[in-house]
């Protein structure tokens, strides 16, 4: 089946550093890429995402880059804060074209830990 | 703002017991989404429906099945629980097929 591989598992950096946390997706279709950022006790929340169309998407302090003939996609923050400490997700939208709705492939989360 | 709701935060049930998870989410959405979190492992997609009565299976069907009798209501149903069932189960629904919105999660300890 299809399959979204995500590292490092846990991260571990300095307020104020940078992050990056890496995914590879295998299904060449898939065209839609979000991350999702779950605190401790709390919802998964969509905080980026990236379609095929585009290399490079950033908000803020987070920025995603794609890159399609490597089926593979980054979540960078820069100046990390402590309250960005969670466990953050990254997704391929599949769609195995027997139903009307395509789904969505989670990585294993990756655990960030910023220390003040 | 979308608000996805699970009946239960905690439930502690017994191995062969039938349990019932029930999802609602309130915004109209057409897809709705069962998960089980475990450490390691990510969200893994076990049912999904796309409309009213309509159902699809994920990647971990087994020992699950689900029911989706009205729009707003997804349910996600152990047959028989076992202790390899217990995780953190996640519902969801989106509009169409991008932005998932998720519930609180209700984790479940069956013994």
């Amino acid at each position: 089946g299809e399959n979204v591989e995500q590292h490092p598992s846990t991260l571990s950096v300095q307020e104020g550093d940078s992050a990056v946390i890496k995914c590879t997706y295998s299904d060449s279709a898939s065209n839609y890429f979000p991350w999702y950022k779950q605190e401790l006790g709390k919802r998964p929340q969509l905080i980026i995402d990236i379609r095929s169309n585009v290399g490079e998407k950033k908000d803020q302090r987070i920025a995603v880059t794609l890159n399609k003939t490597a089926k593979h996609f980054s979540l960078h923050i820069t100046e990390t804060q402590p309250e960005d400490s969670a466990v953050y997700f990254c997704a391929a939208l599949t769609d195995d074209g027997s139903s009307n709705t395509g789904k969505l492939i989670f990585g294993q989360g990756t655990t960030l830990q910023v220390k003040p | 703002d979308v608000k996805v709701t699970q009946s239960s935060r905690y439930l502690v049930k017994r191995t062969g017991e039938k349990v019932f998870l029930e999802c609602v989410q309130d915004m109209d959405h057409e897809n709705m989404f069962w998960y089980r979190q475990d450490p390691g492992l990510g969200l893994r997609l076990i049912y999904f429906s796309y409309d009213v009565k309509m159902k699809e299976k994920g990647d971990i069907p087994e020992g699950y099945s689900v029911s989706r009798e009205k729009k707003e209501r997804f349910s996600l149903i152990l047959e028989s629980a076992s202790t390899n069932q217990t995780s953190m189960y996640l519902c969801a629904s989106s509009p169409g097929q991008e932005t998932q919105y998720f519930g609180p999660g209700t984790r479940l300890l069956v013994l």
